[in-house]
């Protein structure tokens, strides 16, 4: 389909295991975000793209987040040593353009749900 | 400090039973406020954009308002299918959106 692609679309794994989580966005959309959903609360800011840069990692929750985009497209977000408050649905979202000054809308994908037993 | 505001959390409305979803806001300088539907299970979709006070933009039974401090959804006569939680957002000043926690909208029939 024409949009934002992740897997998978569920993950389960025993604390301190690495994981990997990927997002396609949709075709020509040069920014990509990343995104973390706890139950009941809102959407958190992880870290954005914009084509293979991530200008600001602040929103990373540890040092054990990171995440790369290679060839201005498929982004992966890696969680090292996996914790049980890392459960969440982590969202990715894509844009025209970006920075924060854009006004573009974000289209999200649906998700990759993560558990950790 | 950037700051989107919801309410009700949760609104239970009778179909056809008209209402209004509420988001205020508080940022320096907005760069629009956008409005998207979110379905159990499914990320949020995106339904409209606003960029300026006193504009509207309207979608079937959805009508969204913005003034300098608020933003409404009216849904007009609503049926059961419009049942799912509504977020709003406005451009934080990392690249990305802030989010509203939410309303939950169930609609019986």
């Amino acid at each position: 389909g024409a949009g934002v692609s992740q897997s998978p679309s569920n993950k389960v794994t025993e604390k301190g295991k690495d994981v990997e989580l990927r997002c396609d966005p949709i075709s020509g959309h040069t920014a990509l975000y990343w995104y973390r959903q706890s139950l009941g609360q809102g959407l958190e800011f992880l870290i954005y793209f914009q084509g293979n840069s991530a200008p600001d990692k602040s929103g990373l929750p540890s040092d054990r987040f990171s995440a790369e985009r290679t060839g201005g497209s498929v982004s992966t977000l890696t969680i090292q040593r996996t914790q049980q408050e890392d459960s969440a649905v982590y969202l990715c979202a894509s844009s025209h353009g970006s920075g924060f000054r854009s006004n573009q809308p974000q289209h999200f994908g649906d998700g990759t749900r993560l558990s950790i037993l | 400090e950037d700051q989107v505001t919801q309410s009700p959390e949760a609104l239970r409305l009778q179909e056809g039973e008209s209402s209004s979803l509420n988001c205020s806001y508080t940022v320096s300088g907005l760069r629009g406020l956008f409005w998207y539907r979110q379905d159990p299970g499914k990320g949020p979709e995106f339904l409209f954009t606003l960029y300026s006070a006193g504009e509207e933009k309207e979608k079937e039974r959805l009508k969204a308002t913005l003034t300098k401090k608020e933003s409404f959804l009216h849904i007009t006569a609503p049926k059961p299918e419009d049942s799912a939680t509504y977020l709003c957002a406005v451009p934080g000043s990392q690249g990305n959106l802030i989010f509203g926690k939410g309303t939950k909208l169930s609609v019986k029939p």
